[in-house]
């Protein structure tokens, strides 16, 4: 069993460069999320998807753009990296009704 | 505006005693009440939950009390393991067709052989 995978785990990117962390999961949730994890800070959301074809602003939203692909895959984008941007990043999906969260193992990214 | 709080960043324990680890709330609308156990360089897993509509739930070594009034919630571990060291993270969300999960800023707790 997969449920959620994430790629890349690692990267390091110079400030202004774009990339796309990419997260699918097999488990047939409707719902999923975007967190990221600084020292200090716990788990912030950043976007979530309620379904296909939906998405909204989490907590720390700025700077970051999100697409919900189709039921399974939610990708995450930085149109421009910023060193504060330097974080943890977690994909998550929902067991619906619980609210019992699914993660994956996490995109650790440096901006130079 | 902090809607979990874990106001403990850390917790040493000796092997086999009681671990206790605490959270408030600011939100009453709040359903469904978690704690999630995370090891370095992995994602949290989930650990227990409560409902809102119950103030105990037990699983093993691990029992969630929920104390509505107070908006506290604790997790009690018995009895403590070494293995049990990680960061643990409570969290809360609504209901509905999704749920938006706000977490706490975790407690990282250390069971000392």
């Amino acid at each position: 069993n997969a449920g959620v995978t994430q790629t890349p785990k690692f990267q390091v990117l110079k400030t202004g460069q774009s990339m796309t962390l990419q997260c699918a999961q097999d488990m047939n949730h409707n719902s999923m999320y975007w967190y990221r994890q600084d020292p200090g800070m716990g788990l912030r959301l950043i976007y979530y998807s309620a379904s296909e074809g939906t998405t909204d602003k989490g907590e720390v939203p700025n700077g970051y753009n999100v697409s919900r692909l189709n039921k399974r895959e939610f990708s995450l984008r930085l149109e421009s990296a910023a060193p504060s941007q330097t974080s943890v990043y977690f994909c998550a999906s929902i067991r619906i009704g619980t609210g019992e969260l699914f993660f994956g193992e996490g995109s650790r990214l440096t901006v130079l | 505006d902090q809607q979990v709080k874990q106001n403990s960043p850390s917790l040493s324990v000796q092997e086999g005693r009681i671990s206790i680890l605490n959270c408030d709330y600011t939100n009453s609308m709040f359903d469904y009440f978690l704690w999630y156990k995370k090891y370095p360089a992995e994602g949290p897993t989930f650990l227990i939950s409560i409902s809102s509509i119950k103030d105990k739930n037990e699983d093993g070594r691990f029992t969630v009390f929920l104390n509505k009034s107070a908006k506290h919630l604790s997790l009690h571990i018995v009895p403590s393991q070494p293995g049990d060291s990680a960061v643990y993270f409570c969290a809360a969300s609504g209901s509905g067709g999704y749920q938006k999960v706000t977490f706490g800023t975790g407690t990282k707790l250390q069971v000392i052989p």
